[in-house]
């Protein structure tokens, strides 16, 4: 099946610096890439949505000077949280879709996550 | 987007079948049902999806009601790496948006 990845798996950094998460479909072109956010016992939440060569959107709430997402190619997408804090500590998690655009039956394929830790 | 609902957990023996209920009553016509599974500490996985006709695959089958108002989950044969939260969630054509609610979590006792 089609594979994801995300790296780092786990990161740890002080309050005010930025961090980068890398996301890639390893085997499929990615039309579409999906960037979720999970707090400890709760479930996932969308953050963004990116197509290749355009900006991403934004969930309602999210801010997107602070979580800018870059989706450069159809096998890469970055998400970077700047100046974090650490109530940014969370595990987040990115999802690529490719095939054709607009149809319900395209599958989401996830990646491992990555889990951030802000002290 | 139309909203699920299912079982906080539920329980099973090793080797036994799991039915996952779930309910969405304001399924439209055209919603996908799709189901995908989180393991402790995982990033989600595709399990199976569908729209009317009851669906089988290699890791479980989904059986669909006629009203479409509900369907079912079925793991035939639970094992202990089947232990997870597994997510209902209904998708509109067009729609690429995956609402995670609570879901269903599993426990498989040996």
């Amino acid at each position: 099946g089609a594979v994801v990845s995300q790296h780092p798996s786990r990161v740890i950094c002080k309050s005010g610096t930025s961090v980068k998460i890398e996301c890639r479909s390893l085997d499929f072109q990615a039309t579409t890439m999906f960037w979720y956010r999970q707090f400890p016992k709760q479930s996932l939440m969308l953050m963004a949505t990116s197509n290749e060569g355009s900006k991403a959107t934004y969930e309602q709430g999210v801010e997107k000077d602070k979580f800018l997402i870059n989706h450069a190619s159809l096998t890469l997408s970055t998400l970077t949280v700047t100046s974090a804090h650490p109530e940014d500590s969370s595990f987040y998690i990115c999802s690529a879709q490719g095939g054709q655009r607009g149809f319900g039956t395209d599958t989401q394929y996830f990646g491992p996550g990555t889990r951030l830790t802000v002290l | 987007d139309a909203k699920t609902t299912q079982p906080n957990s539920m329980e099973s023996n090793e080797e036994e079948p799991v039915h996952l209920p779930c309910n969405h009553s304001t399924i439209s016509g055209t919603d996908y049902i799709h189901w995908y599974r989180q393991l402790p500490s995982q990033g989600p996985e595709y399990v199976i999806h569908g729209l009317t006709s009851n669906v089988n695959n290699r890791m479980a089958s989904l059986a669909i009601a006629e009203d479409r108002k509900s369907s079912t989950l079925i793991l035939h044969r639970a094992t202990l790496r089947d232990a997870a939260v597994y997510y209902c969630i209904l998708r509109a054509p067009g729609g690429y948006k995956l609402s995670f609610g609570a879901g269903t979590t599993v426990t498989v006792r040996a």
